[in-house]
């Protein structure tokens, strides 16, 4: 499997652009995760689905932030309109199931800069 | 704040040597894990430890959970310039299910 594959792996945009990061998780996974990684914050928990259905969104920021999993191998996350302090590493993961014993594979991250 | 916290924030150490890094958290868990980062790239699992087990080995790394102290703490032997990265230990709850919480994060920088 190729794992976990995210796109762009790079995007610099101008402030009030909308960015749109991608997610294609492991085949078979039924959890998909959305994290964001700062200096500031650490790795931070935005989203994440069972089943392509969002169960937990308390970490996303605010209304900027909106995130779609319309099928079980591809997911979005879309800020709108972006702002410098959006800048950060945005990362897909997947998992099996529910437990808490199984391992989060994740992509190699969306690097996101905002000007 | 974060459920897991580790310690040192960073870690500088000469090839050969061990290093260890300690990870502490707030509410009952059921599993602890340790994740690795390179430089550039996602996380990568390393180790489980579950809320009954004491200690954990894999190659190089041991890991303990001290479940009354609420802390974990990941060793690495006989440490290489290939083990630079940032550690992070990850924690699910009781009732958080599939959703890891992660620490801040230890920096290792091991020197040839």
């Amino acid at each position: 499997d190729a794992g976990v594959i995210q796109s762009p792996r790079h995007e610099v945009t101008e402030m009030g652009q909308e960015v749109t990061l991608r997610c294609k998780p492991i085949s078979g996974h039924d959890y998909l995760f959305w994290y964001r990684q700062t200096m500031m914050r650490g790795l931070e928990l935005l989203i994440y689905f069972n089943n392509n259905v969002p169960i937990d969104d308390s970490g996303m920021p605010e209304d900027r932030f909106s995130a779609k999993m319309p099928n079980a191998s591809f997911s979005t996350l879309k800020i709108q309109p972006s702002e410098p302090r959006d800048s950060a590493v945005y990362f897909c993961a997947s998992t099996l199931s529910s437990s808490g014993a199984d391992t989060q594979y994740f992509g190699p991250g969306t690097r996101l800069t905002v000007l | 704040s974060q459920q897991g916290e580790e310690d040192p924030q960073a870690l500088s150490i000469q090839e050969g040597e061990n290093a260890t890094m300690n990870c502490s958290y707030k509410t009952s868990i059921n599993n602890l894990q340790w994740y690795r980062q390179n430089s550039g790239r996602g996380l990568v699992h390393l180790i489980l430890i579950r809320s009954n087990e004491r200690e954990k080995h894999s190659g190089r790394l041991r890991v303990t959970l001290d479940t009354s102290k609420k802390s974990s703490s990941l060793l690495i032997t006989a440490s290489r310039a290939a083990d630079t990265a940032s550690y992070f230990c990850a924690t699910d709850g009781e009732t958080s299910g599939s959703r890891l919480t992660f620490g801040e994060g230890t920096q290792l920088t091991v020197n040839p």
